[in-house]
């Protein structure tokens, strides 16, 4: 069974400091994994795949099979930023599971 | 506006009163999915509908049952809701199983009393 792990309930930094959100999984298969953000009163929504290999807002993320991570960075964090972020697995049976989340805070 | 829309956004039950919630897509997709999502934890699938396939995850309890009468339209039904089931659920949709990329809805929260 695949598993995401995402360490870090909760993230502040400072406006134009470097976030980087922290994700581990672990499954047999090949994986695609995601990155998905929700706004304060907006909906769960993508942000970046793995297979896609593009910067969204800023954020990139790079797939390290070897350390079965997914960490998603931005060198220069903005308030706007501030959101909840969730790492996503989808397996080869089709089915997305995420992590717990990470809330960020971005401090004027 | 293309979009996933669940109501109501807040529904309050009875411990054991059936409970129905809804969801509606104007995007045309073939999947549907129905998510539970309990305070700082993770979505979890409960099942989803490709097309009129039926596909129940199996951790589902038996207490969960879900009814796709058309494309648009996807239900939710918690026969008899436990004190255990309280948390939001999210519904999501997907224009095909491959890709990853899911269309959420805004949740509705139940509160079972």
């Amino acid at each position: 069974a695949q598993r995401v792990t995402q360490p870090e309930k909760l993230l502040s930094v400072f406006k134009g400091a470097p976030v980087e959100l922290k994700c581990n999984y672990s499954y047999s298969g090949s994986p695609e994994l995601f990155w998905y953000v929700q706004y304060s009163r907006q909906r769960l929504q993508l942000l970046l795949r793995h297979i896609s290999r593009e910067s969204i807002k800023g954020f990139t993320a790079d797939l390290n099979k070897g350390e079965t991570s997914f960490h998603l960075k931005k060198p220069f964090a903005q308030e706007e930023d501030s959101a909840m972020y969730y790492c996503a697995l989808l397996s080869n049976d089709y089915k997305l599971s995420f992590g717990a989340g990470t809330t960020v805070t971005v401090r004027a | 506006d293309a979009m996933v829309i669940q109501n109501p956004r807040y529904q309050v039950t009875q411990f054991g009163k059936p409970v129905t919630l809804s969801c509606s897509q104007t995007l045309n997709h073939n999947v549907m999915y129905w998510y539970q999502q309990k305070s700082s934890q993770a979505p979890k699938l409960l099942f989803h509908y490709y097309d009129k396939d039926f596909n129940n995850e199996a951790d589902t309890p038996d207490n969960f049952q879900s009814r796709r009468p058309n494309t648009s339209f996807c239900f939710l039904d918690i026969r008899s809701p436990g004190l255990g089931d309280a948390a939001m659920y999210l519904c999501a949709t997907s224009r095909n199983l491959q890709g990853g990329e899911q269309f959420f809805g805004p949740g509705t929260r139940l509160t079972v009393l």
